[in-house]
């Protein structure tokens, strides 16, 4: 079954430090991979995708996520978090499927960044 | 831009009550699509539809009806909601098509109904 699986419910990191939230994806062919942010009271909000190419994508708000072929991940990173970035993050890998595109979300990751 | 446009922001049902929650969104989408969000799942999609006057059913189709009136507007109807219907809804729309640019989807505020 294609799925994808965000191992950590939370993950808290001090301001300024470097943050890594977790992401692996099992899909037949190639993934096309994408990292969304959702503040409170609020939807979700596209940060950056992984189509092809460079396995290192760079997105918004600084937020950058490395491709890893063969751990089948897509690690979503900052080098210097901010407590603003504290949000629910959420992972999902795009299916084609009858004509349609469709996201597969996995069950989010809390963020908490702290002064 | 308003971009994907989501009423009522929330809403308390009664069991066996009836409502329609209204999307509609100004970026001439062809793709939209609802999910609901509860605690630890994530987003699962409960229909979409890939083109004005067409409809499919998502992961989690049960208990629901949708509409899409038109390019701009896709509804989701409960004919009779029920406690486990409570959850946080989303609306989103998307270009369709192969296209990288196409796959990105684009989220409304959304819809946090209770059913006692």
């Amino acid at each position: 079954a294609q799925s994808v699986a965000q191992p950590e419910d939370q993950v808290n990191v001090a301001e300024g430090n470097p943050l890594t939230v977790k992401c692996t994806y099992s899909v037949s062919g190639n993934p096309y991979l994408f990292w969304y942010v959702q503040y409170p009271n609020r939807g979700l909000q596209f940060l950056l995708k992984y189509i092809t190419g460079d396995n290192l994508v760079k997105g918004s708000y600084g937020f950058e996520a490395e491709f890893n072929k063969s751990q089948t991940s897509f690690h979503l990173k900052k080098p210097s978090a901010l407590v603003s970035d504290s949000a629910l993050y959420f992972c999902a890998v795009r299916l084609f499927s009858g004509g349609y595109n469709k996201l597969i979300f996995g069950a989010g990751t809390r963020l908490a960044v702290h002064p | 831009n308003a971009g994907v446009t989501q009423t009522p922001k929330f809403q308390v049902l009664k069991t066996g009550q009836s409502m329609t929650l209204q999307c509609a969104q100004d970026m001439n989408h062809n793709s939209m699509y609802w999910y609901r969000q509860d605690p630890g799942m994530g987003l699962r999609l409960i229909y979409y539809s890939a083109s004005e006057g067409t409809t499919d059913k998502g992961e989690v189709p049960n208990g629901y009806n949708v509409s899409r009136l038109n390019k701009r507007e896709f509804s989701l109807r409960l004919e009779s909601a029920a406690p486990s219907q409570t959850s946080v809804y989303f609306c989103a729309s998307s270009e369709a098509g192969l296209g990288v640019a196409k796959n990105i989807q684009y989220f409304g505020a959304g819809t946090r109904l209770s059913v006692l």
